[in-house]
């Protein structure tokens, strides 16, 4: 079945700096994919939901970026800040929804 | 205001306890989910539903059974309580399976001593 592998684990970064958190996928005829962010003690709420058919995808302050052919998604906070601290997920759906380990980002001013 | 609401948000039981986390969701979907989230493993499927009645079975079930009274409503049921089971746990819905969002409830942190 389709696996989902999330790296890495832990990202620390300096405020400015960008963050990069990539997952990387095995089935080929996945179609929707999505990040999720979790701030402490709180919910998971979502960040951006991809499709398949589009591959550069920008959000307010990250990129998100989908190279099918190496089927690898990837999250990029672009000028990270102290608020974007947090847990960030990636989710890659076929016929179930996998979620990769997470990835604990702090950003430090 | 929450679209999702879990209780309890906190509980401690001992080995063989008995347990019921609950979940409510006021989107009007039809998928509820519950999940568990433990460091190293990300998020993990344990039961899911598309409907009052209905339960299937996640990649995790072991251990836990679940019950979908309304299409509002969803409980998770630990009969006998064991120490694998101390996790967050997190109530989500959906419109559809595989393809929609996921919107999580607050998470209902479980201790098994």
């Amino acid at each position: 079945g389709e696996q989902v592998e999330q790296r890495p684990p832990h990202l620390s970064v300096r405020e400015g700096d960008s963050a990069v958190i990539t997952c990387t996928y095995t089935d080929p005829n996945s179609y929707y994919f999505f990040w999720y962010k979790q701030e402490p003690g709180a919910s998971l709420q979502l960040l951006m939901k991809v499709f398949s058919s589009t591959e550069i995808n920008e959000g307010q302050g990250f990129t998100v970026l989908l190279n099918k052919k190496d089927k690898r998604l990837s999250l990029n906070l672009t000028a990270a800040h102290p608020g974007d601290s947090a847990a960030y997920f990636c989710a890659v759906s076929v016929n179930k929804l996998i979620f990769g380990i997470g990835t604990l980002l702090s950003v430090k001013p | 205001e929450a679209a999702v609401t879990q209780s309890p948000r906190n509980k401690v039981t001992v080995t063989g306890g008995n347990v019921t986390l609950s979940c409510r969701q006021t989107n009007s979907h039809n998928y509820m989910y519950w999940y568990r989230q433990d460091t190293g493993h990300g998020l993990r499927l344990i039961h899911y539903s598309y409907g009052a009645g209905n339960l299937q079975i996640g990649d995790v079930p072991d251990g836990y059974k679940a019950t979908r009274t309304t299409q509002e409503d969803f409980f998770l049921l630990l009969e006998l309580a064991s120490p694998s089971q101390t996790s967050l746990y997190f109530c989500a819905s959906s419109e559809k399976r595989n393809t929609g969002q996921l919107y999580f409830g607050e998470g209902s942190k479980l201790t098994v001593l």
